[in-house]
């Protein structure tokens, strides 16, 4: 499994996007690159993934670094609610989810 | 419906107690799985059931015994546990854990150990 490195905490203010950066450099060529979010009190949601390309969808972007060691959540444009813990997750199979430590997401009015 | 539901939300037992942790989902998914999370730490995965076998089994002690009676359900049957097996307890549910599967999780049972 491939190891991963967030930092640990980042702070945006309410309506500014906010880059959530990840370093996955063991992760194997098949391995999709999956991000989930916590928010507090209730369990994981989807957020988006991608494996070579960019991807968008209607809660955030993924940016992929060409050699695939590093990637970037991008919420354009940040409310409270997108307050939660972050975990970027590389695999090959999504039936074995293993979460890092992830980034604790703080936003402010 | 994406909802994946976990009864109950609370639950408090002895070390001695046998209980039951349930989850049930209606999305038509295939594949079913429990997580441990222990405070200001990351989901652990347990178990994961495969068309309503279990496929994967992560060492787990054997007082934790996980059930999937049919493709909607889900059950963690809980017998002799530890204090420190306090935690919440998560489910999570996906078409059939492919490449691009994407896991719905429950809100979880948070459960405590005397």
């Amino acid at each position: 499994d491939a190891k991963t490195t967030q930092p640990n905490s980042m702070e945006s203010n309410e309506e500014e996007p906010v880059h959530l950066p990840c370093n996955h450099s063991t992760i194997s060529g098949t391995d999709y690159i999956h991000w989930y979010r916590q928010l507090p009190s209730q369990g994981p949601e989807y957020v988006i993934h991608g494996l070579t390309s960019n991807v968008n969808n209607r809660m955030a972007s993924l940016a992929i670094a060409e050699d695939r060691k590093s990637s970037t959540l991008i919420l354009h444009r940040a409310t409270l609610r997108d307050a939660a813990v972050y975990y970027c997750i590389p695999g090959s199979n999504t039936d074995k989810l293993i979460f890092g430590t992830g980034t604790r997401l703080q936003v402010f009015p | 419906d994406t909802e994946v539901t976990q009864t109950p939300k609370h639950l408090v037992m002895g070390m001695t107690n046998k209980k039951s942790l349930k989850c049930e989902q209606h999305m038509g998914h295939r594949a079913m799985y429990w997580y441990k999370q222990k405070a200001k730490k990351p989901p652990e995965l347990m178990f994961v059931y495969s068309y309503e076998k279990l496929s994967i089994n992560e060492s787990v002690p054997s007082r934790f015994s996980p059930e999937c009676p049919n493709s909607s359900l889900l059950n963690l049957h809980l017998h002799a546990l530890q204090p420190e097996d306090s935690a919440l307890y998560l489910c999570a549910s996906s078409q059939d854990g492919g490449r691009t599967d994407t896991q719905y999780f429950g809100p979880g049972t948070r459960l405590t150990v005397l």
